[in-house]
């Protein structure tokens, strides 16, 4: 199957700090990729849709200044946690959409705000 | 809108016991369904898709599963557990109608613990 990198796999920021997470599709180009966010022992939740050369689609309830995407590029999506705060430490995960419509998920990203 | 019920947020089996996790959804449009399976830290792995055609959709390490619309189910077994499938079990509907967009909506998730 296809295989989608996150990095860094986990970060350890201080509150008011702004930390940048990587999704890459290795082999494959995605037009379309996805940010999850994961509490512990919960689900994944939606957060966005990233679109390459366009604006993110953001779900109800998330901050669109708090949580910047960026896709750049087929292979490229990155999320950035503006002014972090503890609140927001949780696993992050990405998934990138493949050109017959299946998504391949990143490993994960653990923040970490202390 | 779609949404994903899994019945029973733990099930414990013993090793060579079947697994059955279950998985009900709703969806206005014909659903694309799928199982994903997350060890500890890691990200989602696919075991297994219900697109169209066959009700009964075999997946990786032994995983089935089987869609059933009157019943609006969409099931996980395996006959026979093994110590390496206990992990955190994810059923998740979507649809291709919502823009081309392939939104995955998560159900809570089913943790299996298998015993020897």
């Amino acid at each position: 199957g296809a295989v989608v990198s996150q990095h860094p796999s986990w970060v350890i920021c201080k509150s008011g700090t702004s930390v940048k997470i990587e999704c890459r599709s290795l082999d494959f180009q995605a037009t379309t990729m996805f940010w999850y966010r994961q509490f512990p022992k919960q689900s994944l939740m939606l957060m966005a849709t990233s679109n390459e050369g366009s604006k993110a689609t953001y779900e109800q309830g998330v901050e669109k200044d708090k949580f910047l995407i960026n896709h750049a590029s087929l292979t490229l999506s990155t999320l950035t946690v503006t002014s972090a705060h503890p609140e927001d430490s949780s696993f992050y995960i990405c998934s990138a959409r493949t050109s017959y419509n299946e998504q391949f998920f990143g490993p994960g990203t653990r923040l970490t705000v202390l | 809108a779609q949404s994903v019920t899994q019945l029973g947020s733990h099930v414990s089996v013993s090793e060579g016991a079947l697994v059955l996790l279950r998985c009900n959804y709703s969806s206005s449009v014909p659903p694309y369904l799928f199982w994903y399976v997350q060890y500890p830290n890691q990200g989602l792995q696919l075991l297994l898709k219900y697109t169209t055609g066959a009700t009964l959709v075999k997946g990786i390490n032994g995983f089935e599963a089987e869609f059933k619309k009157s019943e609006t189910s969409f099931h996980l077994t395996k006959p026979s557990a093994h110590m390496s499938d206990a992990a955190e079990y994810f059923c998740a509907v979507s649809d291709m109608f919502s823009g081309g967009y392939n939104k995955l909506i998560f159900g809570a998730g089913t943790r299996l613990a298998v015993h020897p």
